[in-house]
């Protein structure tokens, strides 16, 4: 069974500061998906990274994959109220595949 | 609307009886998944339909779980004789191609079991 690890769990911190969330694991994914979700609400994609190095910038976030395509961070810069939510990463093993999910990181950002 | 509907939005019931879960696809999408997520938990994957092939059901917890997708469309995620452990928000998602990672989820099913 392939484990997703995020850190940390819970993330509380001021408007304006930079913050980044881990995603590691043991074993290889073929992708890596990044979703945001709110209270009451299904995940909502934010990106898809493919490539072992990949990095995908939306606005303020910049996503990586790691090299070896085992880990991946989201980078925030510039935290926003509107950006609080719970994090979840997800590995692909195959296209069209299940997704192995993190228990994600609840972020929490005061104004 | 234009994104996966799922209903009920919230269902409670007795230990032992039978649920339904619905689940209305963006139209058009080939894929559709389901997933269930517990309370501080991430979401674990339950099944796979992939199109016209045979669906995955290798996520369904126990012979207790059943899902069907009719005409290509709509589908029913069914659980017999629930007992607490099943109780957690069931979510359904769909993607246009079947060699899509889930894209769009719905809102969930919270099913609470008394």
């Amino acid at each position: 069974t392939q484990l997703l690890e995020q850190s940390p769990q819970f993330l509380s911190i001021q408007e304006g500061e930079n913050l980044t969330v881990y995603c590691n694991s043991s074993s290889v994914f073929s992708s890596l998906q990044w979703y945001r979700q709110e209270p009451g609400e299904g995940p909502v994609l934010l990106v898809t990274v493919v490539t072992g190095g990949e990095v995908k910038k939306l606005k303020r976030l910049t996503f990586q994959f790691g090299d070896a395509r085992k880990d991946s961070s989201l980078h925030i810069t510039a935290a926003q109220p509107g950006d609080t939510g719970l994090y979840l990463c997800a590995g692909g093993e195959t296209s069209g595949s299940r997704l192995t999910f993190g228990e994600g990181t609840q972020l929490t950002v005061n104004p | 609307g234009a994104g996966v509907s799922q209903s009920p939005s919230n269902k409670v019931t007795e230990k032992g009886k039978d649920v339904e879960l619905r689940c209305d696809p963006i139209s058009g999408h080939t894929a559709l998944y389901w997933y269930r997520q517990s309370l501080g938990q991430g979401l674990e994957f339950l099944i796979y339909f992939q199109g016209n092939s045979a669906p995955d059901k290798s996520g369904l917890p126990s012979d207790r779980f059943s899902a069907e997708r009719t005409g290509g469309s709509v589908s029913t995620l069914t659980i017999q004789r629930t007992q607490q452990e099943d109780s957690a928000v069931y979510l359904c998602a769909s993607s246009l191609r079947t060699g899509d990672q889930p894209q769009h989820f719905g809102d969930g099913t919270r099913l609470s079991i008394l």
